[in-house]
């Protein structure tokens, strides 16, 4: 079971937007900046979003994310079928002293 | 531009050590974290542990008894250790760039090592 608490899944349709939730606690998210991963299938991940909510170069501004409290959420819009991937969120854990990811969540661009 | 590459054995029997090694080109390997990262066959990512530019560690509470990571700059490799292995252990070995806000900002391609006798 993972520390930070994703949906397994989410659709939509192209061109749309689609939200994706991240849930932790005052140990990670609520003390820590939290990133977003982006793994297309049969590759690495590649980190879409870093300290919150910052882009890397390269990254479309399509792709953009929050944080409050003890979650964060991760926005895709403009929906395309190249998006279909499955997103990662992570971030520090001050109590377990290591780095944790959140489950995974599968993006379906339907 | 900076890449990173995993290798090592694609096989480790029950109860032996996983080896494995990173190798770091086009840039330096100073001042950055070196971080394992591991993915079970269609499961998610878990963070093993890095080494930082100082040699010193952070590991998984989870794997602490048995990994061992450790940097070899003069090489510009980092290489990571797990005894004991079990067929828990399979899974895709990345290994990572960490920055200061602790992201991972860049990743080796993934290396599959299965443990079976």
């Amino acid at each position: 079971q993972s520390v930070l608490t994703q949906p397994p899944s989410v659709s939509a349709a192209p061109g749309q937007k689609v939200t994706i939730s991240c849930s932790g606690s005052s140990s990670n998210i609520g003390s820590k900046a939290v990133c977003w991963y982006q793994q297309l299938p049969g590759t690495a991940p590649q980190l879409l979003i870093y300290d919150n909510n910052k882009r890397p170069s390269g990254i479309p501004d399509r792709f953009s994310a929050s944080k409050s409290g003890t979650s964060a959420t991760l926005g895709i819009s403009g929906l395309q079928t190249g998006d279909e991937a499955d997103y990662y969120c992570a971030t520090w854990d001050t109590s377990l002293s290591a780095g944790v990811f959140g489950g995974g969540t599968k993006l379906t661009v339907l | 531009q900076v890449q990173l590459q995993e290798s090592g054995p694609g096989l480790v029997k029950p109860s032996e050590t996983l080896s494995l090694t990173c190798i770091v080109s086009g840039g330096s390997i100073t001042d950055h974290y070196w971080n394992w990262i591991r993915q079970p066959p269609g499961k998610g990512l878990e963070w093993i542990g890095y080494v930082y530019d100082s040699g010193s560690t952070k590991y998984h509470p989870s794997l602490k008894s048995r990994v061992i990571i450790s940097l070899d700059k003069a090489r510009d490799q980092f290489s990571l250790k797990v005894n004991s292995v079990t067929a828990a252990d399979t899974a895709v070995y990345y290994c990572a760039r960490g920055v200061v806000g602790g992201e991972f900002d860049l990743w080796g391609r993934g290396t599959l090592v299965s443990v079976s006798s």
